[in-house]
């Protein structure tokens, strides 16, 4: 069983709609929650993390984080064309051996079509 | 700023080769990661350093190693080549270990024949 698990998808909505993407993940020792969008043919780009349990947002974009279900979710609102991409969850611990490590989810590809 | 700089961007080898990657880290950033990412699959963590030391590591083989010189910047060799090595490397930057605000480069495409 691997570490992070994510919908690979593909997801495919209409513009403008709202769009949920979720982790769920084993170790419960994760205490930073991050959200990355790799267009095709980049490197992947920081949207936002989260330190331990609670919610964030910026602009458009809602992180959520449920360590007591190991849950963890981006929410996109009002979702454009330009948000096609695949989004990575990333999760790592704060101290520890692993300290530093993050481990990635697969990836779920998200197509906004106008 | 011009962020993180990977090179070359693409690159082929044989199998059996020897290849070094190059990454250069966003200005002021002195925490460097390498990472692999399989086609269609998340990156994986190779080994990170800092201060010229490699700090951590993941489930890589040691024929992937590493150097960090005094300017940050971070090679990245991998020696006898296998075609399963295929992938896109990505060099990642941090403020700091923890790496909560890593930012990554466009990656070097290799792929082995």
């Amino acid at each position: 069983q691997k570490e992070v698990e994510q919908d690979p998808g593909p997801l495919s909505v209409p513009e403008g709609a709202i769009v949920s993407l979720n982790c769920t993940y084993s170790n419960s020792a994760f205490q930073y929650f991050m959200w990355y969008r790799q267009y095709s043919r980049k490197g992947p780009e920081l949207l936002m993390y989260t330190y331990s349990s609670g919610n964030k947002e910026d602009g458009r974009f809602t992180a959520q984080v449920d360590k007591s279900s190991k849950y963890i979710s981006l929410f996109i609102r009002d979702s454009q064309p330009s948000d096609s991409a695949t989004y990575l969850c990333a999760m790592s611990l704060a101290g520890g051996t692993s300290y530093g490590k993050l481990t990635f989810g697969q990836g779920t590809i998200l197509t906004v079509h106008p | 700023d011009a962020g993180v700089t990977q090179s070359p961007t693409h690159l082929i080898k044989t199998r059996g080769q020897q290849v070094t990657l190059r990454c250069s880290p966003k200005s002021g950033h002195d925490t460097v990661s390498w990472y692999q990412q399989a086609l269609g699959q998340g990156p994986q963590f190779i080994f990170q350093y800092y201060e010229e030391e490699e700090r951590q590591r993941g489930n890589f083989p040691d024929r992937f190693s590493g150097h960090q010189f005094p300017n940050y910047s971070s090679e990245l060799n991998v020696n006898a080549l296998l075609l399963g090595d295929s992938a896109l490397y990505l060099c990642a930057s941090s403020l700091d270990r923890l790496n909560t605000e890593a930012f990554f480069g466009q990656g070097t495409r290799l792929t082995v024949v």
